[in-house]
C-alpha cells in the first residue's frame, strides 16, 4: 500500500508563479486535508473535502484554490504565488474521526 | 492562548530514560491525536484516543477528559525516538494541533 502520495516532493518557485500540489490516497478515504507547517506554528488547515467533489476553507485559505474531481485525488493550486506561502505542505486523509494518515510532506520556496 | 498547548517544547534525554509529554487543550472534544515526526520526514500517527490509556510497544498515551489533558510516555527511549511529537484534538472532522515537542535521545 502506497497510503498517502504528495508530489512533488521540493519545489522552487518565483514569486507570481502558480503551481498545482498533487496528493494521491489508495485507502479509499473520504476526507482528505491540505495543511501547511510553519516554524514555530502548528499545522494549519488550509482546505478540506468531505468527499468526491466536495471542498471546503480551511483556517488559512487565502491564495490557494483545490479541487476533489476524483475520491482518490485532492489538488492544491496556488495561482499566484508569493514568498509567505514558502512552507512545507501536508497532505491527510482518513475516514473522518478516524487516525489521519499523512503524505511526505512538500517543502515549497517562493523567492 | 493557543487551544492545544504541549510541554515541554524541548526535551532531551539519555538513552534508557523515561520520557513524557504533555498536552492540555481548552476546547471540546472527541478524539486527541498523537503524532511522530521526524527531521525532514512524515508525519506518522501513533495513537488515537478519547478515554482511558492506550499502549503501543515502548509507548504509552492517556487522556483525561475531565482535566483536559493527555500525556504520552516513552519507556526506555532509544536515540531513534529522537522526532517531534504532535499533539492534535477534533470535535468535528477538523484537527487542531500543538506546535510539538521537539525530542532528542542521546547514546
Amino acid at each position: 500500500n502506497a497510503g498517502v502520495t504528495q508530489t512533488p516532493k521540493f519545489r522552487v518557485l518565483k514569486t507570481g508563479q502558480s503551481m498545482t500540489l498533487l496528493c494521491a490516497q489508495d485507502m479509499n478515504h473520504e476526507y482528505m486535508y491540505w495543511y501547511r507547517q510553519d516554524p514555530g506554528m502548528g499545522l494549519r488547515l488550509i482546505h478540506y473535502s468531505v468527499g468526491e467533489g466536495t471542498t471546503a476553507k480551511g483556517e488559512v485559505p487565502d491564495g490557494y484554490n483545490v479541487s476533489r474531481l476524483k475520491k482518490q485525488n485532492f489538488l492544491l493550486g496556488l495561482e499566484s504565488a508569493a514568498p509567505s506561502q514558502t512552507s512545507v505542505y501536508f497532505c491527510a486523509s482518513n475516514r473522518g474521526y478516524t487516525e489521519a494518515f499523512f503524505g511526505q510532506g512538500t517543502r515549497l520556496t517562493v523567492v | 492562548k493557543n487551544e492545544v498547548e504541549q510541554s515541554p517544547q524541548n526535551l532531551t534525554a539519555q538513552e534508557g530514560e523515561f520520557i513524557t509529554i504533555n498536552c492540555s487543550y481548552s476546547v471540546g472534544i472527541s478524539a486527541l491525536h498523537w503524532l511522530q515526526q521526524h527531521p525532514g520526514g512524515g508525519i506518522v500517527s501513533l495513537f488515537m484516543l478519547s478515554s482511558g490509556k492506550k499502549k503501543h510497544g515502548r509507548l504509552i498515551a492517556t487522556i483525561n477528559i475531565q482535566e483536559k489533558h493527555s500525556s504520552l510516555h516513552i519507556t526506555a527511549s532509544h536515540p531513534r525516538d529522537s522526532a517531534v511529537y504532535i499533539c492534535a484534538v477534533g470535535d468535528t472532522d477538523k484537527l487542531i494541533f500543538g506546535t510539538g515537542t521537539r525530542l532528542q535521545v542521546f547514546p
